[in-house]
């Protein structure tokens, strides 16, 4: 079946620095990939997605590449700000039964963003 | 863009108890909705798909007679946890799939719900 999966954090990086958090997959087809941030205490939101091979999704600073040939989707930030301190998600919708779009989530990744 | 609320946000109830958590999409028509639970510090796991005017498909490990789901209109699908204990104690979150016409359609997801059970 469909799996992502993403480095495990938490990350703990300085104001302005380079993020960088990894996202692989494994589906059938041709998946759309997507990057959901989770605020503390709230549900989750889209940040960016991609739909098909060579795709880029870009929102908020936030940007990934959608790889066919590695399989991957990583997230990518040139300077982060206090306020990215969120939970990060890789996922992909793949086929489902019935026809619907079944997403499948990656584990999560923590990032910490100290001042 | 397309709104999925949830209600309520936050519950405590006694184990025991019976528990409804409500899903609505306020802008859009959704036949079909997804159930999702979370545990703390770790990713989302489905539970279940809604489906409006036919029985809700279940992942397997899921106790259908716990988690009862009732979607009965092509805006609101409702989680009922039935006889709630404390390990039942999670965050809830649903979604539903945006307008079709391209290969892969967006999800946009509720706020969550946070049940607690003492």
């Amino acid at each position: 079946g469909d799996s992502v999966t993403q480095m495990e954090g938490p990350v703990t990086l300085s104001e302005e620095a380079f993020l960088t958090i990894n996202c692989t997959y494994t589906a059938t087809g041709y998946p759309s990939l997507f990057w959901y941030v989770q605020y503390p205490g709230e549900g989750l939101q889209l940040l960016l997605k991609a739909t098909k091979a060579d795709d880029k999704g870009s929102n908020k600073g936030f940007e990934a590449t959608y790889r066919k040939e590695t399989t991957s989707f990583h997230l990518e930030k040139g300077s982060v700000q206090v306020s990215d301190s969120a939970v990060y998600f890789c996922a992909l919708s793949g086929a489902g039964s019935g026809g619907y779009q079944k997403v499948t989530f990656g584990t999560g990744t923590k990032l910490q963003v100290i001042p | 863009g397309a709104v999925v609320s949830q209600h309520p946000s936050w519950v405590i109830c006694k184990s025991g108890t019976s528990v409804k958590i409500e899903c609505r999409s306020l802008d859009f028509q959704a036949t079909t909705m997804f159930w999702y639970r979370q545990f703390p510090k770790q990713s989302l796991m489905l539970m279940a798909t809604s489906n409006e005017g036919s029985k809700a498909t279940y992942e397997q490990g899921v106790e259908k007679d716990k988690f009862l789901i009732n979607h009965a209109s092509l805006t609101l699908s409702t989680l009922t946890v039935t006889s709630a204990h404390p390990e039942d104690s999670s965050f809830y979150i649903c979604s539903a799939p945006g307008t079709s016409g391209r290969e892969s359609y967006e999800q946009y997801f509720g706020p969550g719900t946070r049940l607690t059970v003492t």
